[in-house]
């Protein structure tokens, strides 16, 4: 069973605005999140993370948002850029447990 | 550092045969991670091994799936016999603790093919 879900495969957007990308989780044990980063023939690349304890985290042009009672979280890349073009994933866990990440979201950034 | 490196990174096998992927954990890690990528069911973890033991092998798919990991820096993840629907991607992954803060760090994947 799916416990961290993302219903968008994919998502395209003009470069320049806002890119969100969202993440939905079943389990409401998991307190550390994370999304990952992932062009084609390489591995998944760490992007940003945020605890359960806070409900925003940024850095740079990324910006992550936890809604804990919703269950849900979003990723936002403002402004975005034609190299922000790949796969996005979402990842959860209860502290001392494994990641379990979503299905992914393919970003694509029109120039 | 080199990352984590896997081999081969891409294998092509017929149905029934064996296929045997490695995996390169970076040194100094001590927890290594077994993925795979599909569609439907995006990044599932297959095992992972803490200080060379397995811990969680609840994802392997079924007996056809085994994997080890003799020392610190090898893993291996074997598919025997291979059949169709086990093409995907697989990706090994390590890291310094079991939940680390910044993830795992993934390695560039095998992408195999059975057909």
């Amino acid at each position: 069973d799916q416990q961290v879900k993302q219903n968008s495969p994919s998502l395209s957007v003009q470069e320049g605005r806002i890119s969100i990308l969202n993440c939905d989780y079943t389990n409401s044990m998991f307190d550390y999140f994370l999304w990952y980063k992932k062009y084609p023939a390489e591995g998944p690349t760490f992007l940003i993370s945020i605890s359960s304890i806070k409900d925003k985290n940024e850095d740079g042009r990324f910006t992550v948002f936890l809604n804990k009672s919703a269950k849900h979280l979003s990723l936002h890349i403002v402004p975005s850029q034609p190299g922000d073009s790949a796969v996005y994933f979402c990842a959860a866990s209860k502290t001392g447990n494994q990641f379990y990440f979503g299905t992914g979201t393919s970003l694509t950034v029109i120039p | 550092d080199a990352g984590v490196i896997q081999s081969p990174r891409h294998e092509v096998t017929e149905m029934g045969q064996e296929v045997t992927l490695r995996c390169k954990p970076i040194s100094g890690h001590n927890s290594l991670f077994w993925y795979r990528q599909t569609m439907m069911r995006g990044l599932e973890l297959l095992i992972y091994f803490n200080n060379n033991v397995p811990i969680d092998d609840s994802g392997m798919p079924e007996d056809r799936f085994s994997a080890k990991m003799p020392n610190a820096s090898f893993s291996t993840l074997k598919i025997q016999p291979s059949e169709p629907r086990d093409s995907a991607v697989y990706f090994c992954a390590s890291s310094l603790r079991r939940v680390p803060n910044y993830g795992y760090t993934f390695g560039s994947g095998t992408r195999l093919t059975v057909v």
